[in-house]
């Protein structure tokens, strides 16, 4: 157990759709990651926020946006959902020093479905 | 933009072979972080390497850091079911104060017992 926690695990929903996915970072950790994995695919780096602004922003979609909250979670908001955006959505959390060895923890991930 | 690529992109091997995946950066990196991710799991941390030349074992796996900075090896001797996976490199992004860290594109490793 990472102590990165996701919220949903599954997730099935309709092209045109809205969803949130939620995500509690390890106690102590400032900085949030996304990422998105598509079947057979790498780990492609969505979105950083660090301590509650936004720090590094990676592909992500227009129709994708993310906000870390004062307690720290985060949600990633995915709008106007099309079929290629089924994949699995991970969350990451680090401690977030301005070191460059900053281990990432990875959440259990979101899979979403969209039909 | 920095680039992180491995290969093989896939390998199957019997139970008790060898195994070695390489991973190349575009750019020289400060540090490289090894994560394994289980089929139906998520990426998990391994190891990281700092120094240029440094060379890490973990039981049957030995990560290597080249002399450059620029690449990095992991090689499992005498593998096991259990190493089945996609192991992934990562390196910090280029320049950058952001903790992002730019992954690899992996190598999946089959098996067979």
């Amino acid at each position: 157990d990472s102590g990165v926690t996701q919220t949903p695990k599954h997730l099935i929903t309709a092209t045109g759709q809205r969803v949130t996915l939620r995500c509690s970072p390890r106690s102590g950790d400032l900085s949030v990651y996304w990422y998105q994995q598509s079947l057979d695919q790498g780990l492609q780096f969505l979105i950083q926020y660090y301590n509650g602004e936004e720090r590094a922003k990676g592909n992500i979609l227009e129709r994708f946006s993310a906000q870390q909250f004062p307690d720290l979670h985060s949600e990633l908001n995915l709008s106007s959902l099309e079929l290629g955006d089924s994949a699995l959505y991970f969350c990451a959390s680090s401690v977030g020093t301005t070191s460059y060895s900053d281990t990432q923890y990875f959440g259990p991930g979101t899979r979403l479905t969209v039909l | 933009g920095q680039q992180v690529m491995q290969i093989p992109q896939y390998q199957h091997v019997q139970e008790g072979e060898d195994f070695t995946t390489y991973c190349n950066s575009s750019t020289t990196l400060s540090n490289i972080q090894w994560y394994k991710q289980r089929p139906g799991g998520h990426p998990v941390f391994l190891i990281q390497l700092v120094k240029s030349g440094e060379v890490k074992k973990q039981k049957r796996l030995t990560f290597q850091f080249g002399e450059a900075k620029k690449n990095s090896s992991l090689h499992i001797t005498a593998t096991q079911t259990t190493d089945v996976g996609t192991y992934f490199c990562a390196g910090p992004e280029y320049g950058g104060a952001t903790n992002k860290l730019i992954f690899g594109t992996g190598t999946l490793l089959a098996v067979q017992p």
